[in-house]
């Protein structure tokens, strides 16, 4: 079971360009988000989606678009990428119950020259 | 909007030494839980959660946590730490009076460094 499955893991941007980070988990789980994690920060929530189709802003959302087009995946673009984003982004999922905790992918290590 | 403080950023202690990692939520309504340990360049994975019920809650790995309502306090102890517990410890809350139960918030981390 490979649970929450983010790619890639390591890429290199230069200012301006864009990219697409996939999130996939084969738990069935309604909810899925996206984190950044920066030193001292902990993780601050971007976008997250409740469900297919749906999707909302978190704490951080400024710079960041997101998709969820099937249940399983959840997509976090950069569409003109800046040295500020440059963090460790990990996605996560979990059931609708609240007494359910998320599952994390490893994350993907994004640096913006 | 709901919050949750770690006030210790880095703590070190010694190897069989007892630890104890705090956090504190603020939130008049009912909330879940949680405490998630990241170990270097892995996801966060979950250590242990409070739904209900006792106040003490016993986790993986031998760690143990305690709810005190009064405090609002979740805080973390091990009553003798290995070197293999090296890791940042999170503090997590779900649900709160402005967002329901979709959202989680955590701490900003504690890192966990155990000196042999």
């Amino acid at each position: 079971n490979a649970g929450v499955t983010q790619t890639p893991k390591f890429r290199v941007l230069k200012t301006g360009q864009s990219m697409t980070l996939l999130c996939a988990q084969d738990m069935n789980h309604e909810y899925m988000y996206w984190y950044r994690q920066d030193p001292g920060m902990g993780l601050r929530l971007i976008h997250y989606s409740v469900g297919e189709g749906t999707t909302a802003k978190g704490e951080v959302p400024d710079g960041y678009n997101v998709s969820r087009l099937k249940k399983q995946n959840f997509l976090l673009g950069l569409e003109s990428a800046a040295p500020s984003q440059t963090s460790v982004y990990f996605c996560a999922s979990s059931y609708v119950q609240a007494n359910q905790p998320q599952h994390f992918g490893d994350g993907t290590r994004l640096s913006i020259l | 909007a709901q919050s949750v403080t770690q006030l210790d950023s880095q703590v070190p202690v010694f190897e069989e030494a007892p630890v104890e990692l705090r956090c504190n939520y603020s939130s008049s309504v009912s909330v879940y839980l949680f405490w998630y340990v990241q170990y270097p360049n892995q996801g966060l994975q979950l250590l242990l959660k409070y739904l209900s019920g006792s106040t003490l809650v016993k986790g993986i790995n031998g760690f143990e946590a305690e709810f005190n309502k009064s405090q609002t306090s979740f805080h973390l102890r091990k009553p003798s730490v290995h070197i293999s517990d090296t890791a940042e410890y999170f503090c997590a809350v779900r649900g709160g009076p402005s967002g329901g139960y979709q959202k989680v918030t955590f701490g900003t981390g504690t890192k966990l460094q155990v000196i042999p």
